[in-house]
């Protein structure tokens, strides 16, 4: 049984920083993209970022390039989205989302996802 | 990136069908065959219905349908049942490499 584990959210203030995981189970993770897509406060979903399988690719929103940086360790089936300088817009609840394949894939396993709150 | 059109609200009675519209550009939903479309119940965690625009992952029930013509695609349920209530989204891949989805629409059964 596929199973994603978001951990990492919070309250963190403006121009913080916070660092979340994903710990995937019940397949292979190295042959599979895997996205970031959050969601505000009664807001429609959002794409954030992806990242490759096993090759090297990484891509992710304008809204958050340059202060977001999506990565992978293979060897602990674990995602991760490190966020800097977080902006009160950035306040959502963050899904992990396995791809349906290694790339150009929409997501077929979404996690429960993980509330972010930017504020003072 | 700019969303994707959706309407905000469809409706229609059990056993109707009804259709959800979603409207792009050159750049992603009429340049690619990578149109998907989720399934979200309040509180849960969203759902793959289709892919690839008109393909169903094992599971979904063959009341879900999707197709395309040039930059709009489209949702289609028939049968409506009260489960099916629930927002859905449009998503699709883009010629910047990145991935879109639609503003949403929720679907209520009356």
């Amino acid at each position: 049984e596929v199973q994603l584990l978001e951990s990492g959210g919070g309250l963190v203030q403006p121009g913080g920083s916070l660092r979340l995981s994903c710990a995937a189970s019940g397949f292979t993770f190295s042959n599979y993209a895997m996205s970031w897509v959050r969601q505000a406060p009664g807001k429609g979903l959002e794409w954030v970022s992806a990242i490759r399988g096993s090759v090297s690719g990484t891509y992710c929103a304008d809204s958050v390039k340059g202060r977001f940086t999506i990565s992978r360790d293979n060897s602990k089936n674990t995602l991760y989205l490190q966020m800097n300088s977080l902006r009160a817009e950035d306040t959502a609840v963050y899904y992990c989302a396995k791809g349906r394949l290694e790339w150009l894939s929409d997501s077929d396993y979404w996690g429960q996802g993980t509330l972010v709150t930017v504020s003072s | 990136q700019s969303a994707l059109t959706q309407p905000a609200s469809v409706s229609g009675s059990p056993g109707q069908s009804i259709t959800i519209s979603c409207t792009g550009t050159n750049s992603d939903v009429g340049g690619y065959n990578y149109v998907s479309w989720y399934q979200q119940h309040p509180g849960k965690a969203p759902k793959l219905m289709i892919y690839d625009v008109n393909n169903r992952p094992s599971g979904v029930s063959n009341r879900f349908s999707g197709s395309k013509s040039g930059n709009t695609a489209s949702l289609t349920i028939s049968g409506l049942q009260a489960e099916d209530e629930a927002d859905y989204y449009c998503s699709s891949y883009t010629s910047r490499y990145t991935w879109v989805f639609g503003g949403g629409t929720k679907l209520t059964v009356l």
